[in-house]
């Protein structure tokens, strides 16, 4: 089956500094690699998400990188707000077209004032 | 439009009771999956559809726990009988059918086993 680590479990940053989340994944059948921010309390949300095909995926503050040769992807933050506190999980399907995602253990990201 | 939609919101029994958590998934999407997340073992696949058929079991815990999909708007994962160690927040998802699509998550229910 899929393995996905992520690091680091805590990232504490300044108010306005970019911060960077990194994954692994062990199937190099995956294709797909989503990010997904929990608020406490609160459910998974999508916030961005890459496929295969493509190297890099921007949506405003957020960027995504995927290297496939390396099995690893990242996720970018610029310019952090407050309201970017939250919980961070990257996630990988197993290859093979199996669809049930395996996470990583969470990023707790801190946004010092 | 409506998100994934699960009952209840929060579950406090006592353990060896019979626990029914219910989702609803978004409409026209055909897969569905069932997730827990626990502090110490963080979010974990126990069991997904597609189409309403069970694809993919193997993350269930043992035999007490037990999921169905009677229908393409409705699914159920029972627990039978309940264990503290069950304690968790069980979370639904939903997508289009595929490897690559989007899973949009319910807001879960914690359940408290006593």
């Amino acid at each position: 089956g899929e393995n996905v680590e992520q690091h680091p479990s805590t990232l504490s940053v300044q108010e306005g500094d970019s911060a960077v989340i990194k994954c692994t994944y062990s199937d190099s059948a995956s294709n797909y690699f989503p990010w997904y921010k929990q608020e406490l309390g609160k459910r998974p949300q999508l916030i961005i998400d890459i496929r295969s095909n493509v190297g890099e995926k921007k949506d405003q503050r957020i960027a995504v990188t995927l290297n496939k040769t390396a099995k690893h992807f990242s996720l970018h933050i610029t310019e952090t707000q407050p309201e970017d506190s939250a919980v961070y999980f990257c996630a990988a399907p197993p290859g093979g077209g199996a669809d049930g995602l395996t996470f990583g253990k969470g990023t707790h990201l801190i946004i010092q004032p | 439009d409506a998100g994934v939609i699960q009952s209840p919101r929060h579950e406090v029994t006592e353990m060896g009771q019979e626990v029914t958590l219910r989702c609803k998934p978004i409409s026209g999407h055909n897969s569905l999956f069932w997730y827990r997340q626990t502090m110490m073992r963080g979010l974990e696949l126990l069991i997904y559809f597609n189409n309403n058929v069970p694809i993919d079991d193997s993350g269930m815990p043992e035999d007490r726990f037990s999921a169905k999909m009677p229908n393409a708007s409705f699914s159920t994962l029972k627990i039978q009988p309940s264990e503290p160690r069950d304690s968790a927040v069980y979370f639904c998802a939903s997508s289009f059918a595929g490897s690559n699509q989007p899973q949009h998550f319910g807001d879960g229910t914690r359940l408290s086993i006593l």
